[in-house]
């Protein structure tokens, strides 16, 4: 069974500039989640969705972060313009998630892309 | 969501069994223990979840107290292959996961 796939792995850019993150999750995963993991730290929830609507973006830097999954399969994350805050690996995940269902749910991680801005 | 504590760091030599502790005193009745691991570069992976109950998969052995306030999660055989940072998290469901700093589990030969 294929994994979680992301590109690009390395993205080196300046600030203000802007950069998109893809992602292809294990197919039949309803739930597709960015998370943004800052050296040092465990990672943070971004977005969730639930086939190709968001369940969760309180953690979304709105002004500057944007997220959309179309077709409910492929996902890609946005920032514009970044910030040197925003160095970090950003991680993309996957699971089946029946929603409000506890235990199990268990979630499927990408390689991740490490983006660093100078 | 549960708040867990889990120490900084442990090690473990290869071959014997490494323990990793996880206290979660406020953890409510109906959260699950998950406990997801991160090797150097890669994304988390999950390894096992319980609610009371103790649990064993492939991977590993989990533990939770009668209380429920504390967990193990046990490695019988540690290889160098399982240094990794160690994440314990309680929540109420698997989509719903809060990742604290973990546990770095370093195994030595």
């Amino acid at each position: 069974e294929a994994g979680v796939a992301q590109s690009p792995r390395y993205k080196i850019i300046e600030k203000r500039q802007s950069v998109a993150f893809w992602c292809n999750p294990i197919s039949g995963h309803a739930t597709l989640y960015w998370y943004q993991q800052i050296l040092g730290q465990g990672p943070k929830l971004l977005i969730q969705f639930q086939n190709n609507g968001v369940v969760d973006d309180s953690q979304l830097p709105k002004d500057r972060f944007s997220a959309e999954r179309l077709k409910g399969v492929d996902s890609t994350l946005k920032i514009q313009p970044a910030k040197l805050e925003d160095s970090a690996v950003y991680l993309c995940a996957s699971s089946l998630a029946v929603l409000f269902r506890g235990g199990g749910n268990e979630q499927y991680f990408g390689p991740g892309t490490r983006l660093t801005v100078t | 969501d549960a708040k867990t504590t889990q120490p900084t760091s442990m090690d473990c030599a290869e071959g014997r069994a490494a323990n990793l502790p996880c206290n979660h005193s406020t953890i409510s009745g109906n959260e699950y223990v998950y406990w997801y691991r991160q090797i150097h570069s890669q994304g988390p992976q999950y390894i096992i979840h319980g609610l009371k109950n103790n649990e064993t998969n492939e991977m590993a052995s989990l533990i939770i107290t009668e209380d429920r306030k504390s967990s193990t999660l046990i490695l019988p055989h540690a290889t160098l292959r399982d240094t990794a940072v160690y994440y314990c998290i309680g929540a109420l469901y698997g989509y719903k996961l809060v990742f604290g700093a973990g546990t770095i589990l370093r195994v030595k030969s």
